[in-house]
Order: structure tokens, then sequence, then C-alpha cells
């Protein structure tokens, strides 16, 4: 399958830590790239590859990678990080892309 | 700065096709591809496709059936996405992207495209 899998949404608490997980078989074979997108706007990339950021990006984002499971952690989560989170990688064929189904965050 | 600045939004009839422009600046348009997003209104993102501006070569989502047509104009440092056949389903903003440090790091400011009979 080439579907990318996440939990439609989750909630955490100012400060504490939660973890989005994509689940695919392509996951196996490709790290995973993580995206945060605020309404209205387009998506900022947070983590790519291993566990990579790119300038500019908190080090309380971090990713990791286990068999067909991708995981995104938010440590120490912030009001600002409410959002929408989407997984993307390649396809199981290695020539196309595909986007996850999305988590929505909620910080309370 | 790497910049890319897509076209305006389009208002088009069933039916009829569109054809969005990604004007690329701040770095060597050649060396990067070019892939385009779109985002129906409350869905998540979906990935169309994309092209190597080095050599032309393109890859597109089977999920367009073949409506979508990626080109790029080396001279004009611009990448250009054409979707045919277009129904209302296919009312989303689309966005252009290119990788950087990963994939897809940097974006477009996307382009509202309006099916409405």
């Amino acid at each position: 399958s080439s579907e990318l899998t996440q939990d439609p949404a989750v909630s955490v608490a100012l400060g504490q830590t939660v973890r989005i997980t994509c689940q695919g078989d392509s996951l196996r074979n490709y790290y995973a790239t993580w995206f945060q997108q605020k309404p209205g706007q387009a998506p900022v990339l947070v983590v790519y590859g291993k566990n990579n950021r790119p300038s500019g990006i908190p080090d309380r984002f971090s990713g990791s990678n286990s068999g067909n499971t991708a995981s995104l952690t938010i440590t120490g989560a912030q009001a600002e990080d409410e959002a929408d989170y989407y997984c993307h990688s390649r396809d199981s064929s290695g020539n196309h892309y595909v986007f996850g189904t999305g988590t929505q965050v909620t910080v309370l | 700065q790497v910049q890319l600045v897509q076209s305006g939004a389009e208002v088009k009839k069933p039916g009829a096709s569109v054809k969005v422009s990604c004007k690329a600046s701040g770095y060597t348009f050649t060396s990067y591809a070019i892939h385009w997003v779109r985002q129906a209104p409350g869905h998540r993102l979906e990935w169309m496709g994309w092209i190597n501006t080095g050599n032309g070569n393109t890859k597109s989502s089977q999920n367009f059936q073949g409506r979508v047509t990626i080109t790029r104009d080396t001279s004009a440092t611009t990448a250009y996405m054409e979707l045919s056949s277009l129904r209302s389903e296919d009312t989303a903003v689309y966005y252009c992207a290119k990788n950087g440090d990963g994939d897809l790091h940097y974006w477009g400011q996307g382009t509202l495209v309006t099916v409405s009979s």
C-alpha cells in the first residue's frame, strides 16, 4: 500500500510531550518528512531525514523511525505548535510521493 | 533568498483547463526538482507530481489519471502545472515546492483554483 496513515487528532497540555505517528509500508525503505500547517498558510518543513531540522525550527521537534512507523515528537509543546501535521514520503515504487492523512494537534 | 512566486487565483468552468505558474529565484533553477501539491478545502495535502528541472522529466500521481501536465521554462526559471477536464472536486489551493535541506523545504504562496459553473 502507498498510504500513510496518521491519527486524526491529538491533544497535549502546554509544556508536555506529544508524539504523532505515521504508518505505511514505504516507511520501511524511506524516511518520512514532517510538515506543520497552520490555517490559511503554506506547510512548513519541521523534520526531515533520520532526524534533522531546518534552520529556524525549534529543537523541541524531533523525528524517529521504526519499521513501518515514523514519529514526530514535540517535547514541551507550546501554544504556537497548535496546527495540522503531515508526514510525507516516497511511495513503495520510489518514483512518486504521498502525504499522510494528517493529525490535528491541540495544545490545551 | 529562495523564492517561489505563483500566479494568481483562477475561476474556471467544469471541463476547462487551468495552468498555474511558479516563478523561482534565489538559487540555480535546474539544480532542484519542483513538486506540485494541492489541498482542497478542509482536506489533506495531496501530492500531484514533480519535474526534474534539469532534463524536464516528470512523474505524476496516478490519482489524476493523466489530467496533469508539468512543464518548465529554464530561461524564465518558471515551472508550470496544467490540470485539464476540471471538475468541482478540483477546487483547491495549488502549491509548488522545491527541495532544500529536506524534501519540499521551500513553498510557493499557493494559488486558489475555483471550479464552478
